[in-house]
């Protein structure tokens, strides 16, 4: 079975605080996402990597930054925690299926900035 | 660009009732269309995708979507909804290319009554 792992399912920090989410995918795919859920927003896409060492902004990278030192592993950084960034975060990796790009998402981390 | 308009932010049904989420989008090429589930405090979970071919899309659970190219729809159809359908679903298009990143409705929240 495809897996998507995020560290943490439930995670409190503080105003100021730098904060790391990670996230590992088992298909050896190139493709990785972070995004952010919101109530009444839907799905949010932060950024995006295509292989190592690559990354690519989405629609809301500010305050965010990524990291992508081997294939298998995605992490998102807030380098500076602030409330409005209480929200859910979403991994996702994608393998190729049938030919198309299928995308897999991890259970989520649900952050909650004091 | 491409977007995605899910036009019911809550949709509450009866039990064995019928359900049908309706989702439209806008794009000036051809897309990929899939529709996600996610339960409470779970990820998204793949329900259903569209990529070429018959435009009836049969996926799991029971689920199907017919794709209109006329009226750029793809509307999600269950005969008869279980108390288990409660979850939060989500419409989203990519390009073929493969490589793009999906872009996501904003969900429509189904809550079965029973």
């Amino acid at each position: 079975d495809v897996k998507v792992t995020q560290s943490s399912r439930y995670l409190v920090k503080r105003t100021g605080e730098k904060v790391f989410l990670e996230c590992v995918q088992d298909m050896d795919h190139e493709n990785m996402f972070w995004y952010r859920q919101d109530p009444g927003l839907g799905l949010r896409l932060i950024y995006f990597s295509y292989d190592v060492k690559m990354k690519e902004k989405g629609d809301i990278p500010e305050g965010y930054s990524v990291s992508r030192e081997k294939k298998e592993r995605f992490s998102l950084i807030l380098e500076s925690a602030s409330t409005n960034q209480t929200s859910m975060y979403l991994c996702a990796g994608t393998h190729r299926a049938g030919g198309v790009n299928e995308q897999f998402f991890g259970p989520g981390t649900r952050l909650t900035v004091l | 660009a491409q977007s995605v308009t899910q036009l019911d932010s809550q949709v509450p049904v009866f039990e064995e009732a019928p359900v049908e989420l309706r989702c439209n989008y806008s794009s000036s090429v051809s897309v990929y269309l899939f529709w996600y589930v996610q339960y409470p405090n779970q990820g998204l979970q793949l329900l259903l995708k569209y990529l070429s071919g018959s435009t009836l899309v049969k996926g799991i659970n029971g689920f199907e979507a017919e794709f209109n190219k006329s009226q750029t729809s793809f509307h999600l159809r269950k005969p008869s909804v279980h108390i288990s359908d409660t979850a939060e679903y989500f419409c989203a298009v990519s390009l073929p290319s493969g490589n793009t990143p999906l872009v996501f409705g904003k969900g429509t929240r189904l809550s079965v009554i029973a």
